[in-house]
């Protein structure tokens, strides 16, 4: 069965410092993998990776997706308080879309 | 431009009660897909449309739920006979075509059965 794990399931932090968000998976003709940001209710897109070890970069955040060991990681440096979210992985398959359970991140001030 | 609107926002049912919640897309998006969200769960992907065809209805978790699109614009995902276990958080999302995968979320329907 397809199945998308994302690691750890919360995570406190303070202001400043940098966190690594995993994404493992077990899913079969996908192509591409997807992470969001998730405050209140509606998600909101961060990145698409479709290709393995190409970095993807938007200000403080950056993202990268190994196919051959089947995980991607989103790192967030220089942390703020408006990064506290829960942040989804989700798989892209031809006609499905499988998201794993998130990440909750709290930023402390 | 406007964003995805869904309606209503939130919505108590009682047990065995029909309901329909709407979703409006992103005009000139012609993928549009649905979610639903239990408490501190993940996104559970419920059906996509290209268009107005649903290409694989597998993961409607029962044959109560149903969904339609209409003219390539607005979708409706029909709940039948409500049980308690269908609470949760639906959500819509649409993208230009299924074979562009940024999607763009709407602030979701909450739906609570008594």
């Amino acid at each position: 069965e397809d199945k998308v794990v994302q690691s750890p399931l919360s995570l406190v932090v303070h202001e400043g410092d940098t966190v690594t968000l995993n994404c493992s998976y077990e899913v079969t003709n996908f192509r591409s993998l997807l992470w969001y940001k998730q405050e209140k209710k509606a998600p909101t897109f961060l990145f698409m990776l479709t290709s393995s070890g190409i970095e993807k970069k938007s200000g403080r955040l950056s993202s990268i997706l190994d196919k051959k060991e089947l995980f991607s990681i989103l790192n967030i440096t220089a942390t703020q308080t408006g990064d506290s979210a829960v942040y989804l992985c989700a798989l892209a398959g031809t006609y499905k879309y499988i998201f794993g359970t998130g990440t909750r991140l709290k930023v402390l001030a | 431009g406007a964003g995805v609107s869904q309606s209503p926002s939130n919505k108590v049912t009682e047990k065995g009660k029909d309901v329909e919640l709407r979703c409006d897309p992103i005009s000139g998006h012609t993928a549009l897909y649905w979610y639903r969200q239990s408490l501190g769960q993940g996104l559970e992907f419920l059906i996509y449309f290209q268009g107005n065809s649903a290409p694989d209805k597998s993961g409607l978790p029962s044959d109560r739920f149903s969904a339609e699109r209409t003219g390539g614009s607005v979708s409706t995902l029909t709940i039948q006979r409500t049980q308690q276990e269908d609470s949760a958080v639906y959500l819509c999302a649409s993208s230009v075509d299924a074979r562009v995968y940024e999607q763009y979320f709407g602030p979701g329907t909450r739906l609570t059965v008594t």
